[in-house]
């Protein structure tokens, strides 16, 4: 099976702006959780989605958005980005059992806000 | 902010010798999964083990946990260069769906 996929893989966008990010899931995966990496925060859930509805959310503002297609592709929205929105984000989805998750991670996409 | 720590937050040792990482978190949990990352790449999954479970091997990497203290070890035997990486712990709770919480994470160096 193909891995976790994610789109662009680098990006760089100046203060106020916008960027959407995409992410595709492992074939037969349903669960796509974001979460954003950086030097002083390390590893922070974003979101999840299931079956294109939001289960779960971390602390993060509003500007932080997500949506999930039929296809259980993933895409996720930063709007006004601010300086330190700078970071590896890294899309996984999930293969659910009857005892929990078993997450799988894209390579990332680095996104540097200058 | 993070479910627990990880300890040494770096280790560097020669090739051959074993690697061991200890990971702490505060709730109680559903399963625990180890990654690594390499260079601020993806992370990698390593093994997962379930809460219900004490111990799981996967070719070189042993996997403990102790549920009594809140604490799970990765032992990665005669180590190779190329096990040179982050390695990270992360825990999921009952009811949180897929919400991973992570450690702080190890940096192993393994040098030839």
């Amino acid at each position: 099976k193909a891995g976790v996929t994610q789109t662009p893989r680098y990006l760089i966008k100046t203060r106020g702006q916008q960027v959407t990010l995409s992410c595709s899931p492992i074939s037969g995966h349903r669960s796509v959780s974001w979460y954003q990496q950086t030097p002083g925060q390390g590893l922070q859930f974003l979101f999840e989605y299931f079956s294109e509805t939001q289960r779960n959310k971390g602390n993060f503002p509003g500007r932080f958005s997500g949506r999930q297609f039929s296809n259980s592709r993933s895409e996720m929205n930063v709007s006004t980005l601010e300086l330190g929105d700078s970071a590896l984000y890294l899309c996984a989805s999930a293969f659910i059992s009857g005892q929990g998750y078993e997450q799988y991670f894209g390579p990332g996409t680095r996104l540097t806000v200058t | 902010s993070q479910q627990g720590e990880e300890d040494p937050q770096a280790l560097s040792i020669q090739e051959g010798e074993n690697a061991t990482m200890n990971c702490s978190y505060k709730t109680s949990i559903n399963n625990l999964q180890w990654y690594r990352q390499n260079s601020g790449r993806g992370l990698v999954h390593l093994i997962l083990i379930r809460s219900n479970e004490r111990e799981k091997h996967s070719g070189r990497l042993r996997v403990t946990l102790d549920t009594s203290k809140k604490s799970s070890s990765l032992l990665i035997t005669a180590s190779r260069a190329a096990d040179t990486a982050s390695y990270f712990c992360a825990t999921d709770s009952h009811n949180q769906g897929g919400k991973l919480i992570f450690g702080q994470g190890t940096e192993l160096s393994v040098k030839p």
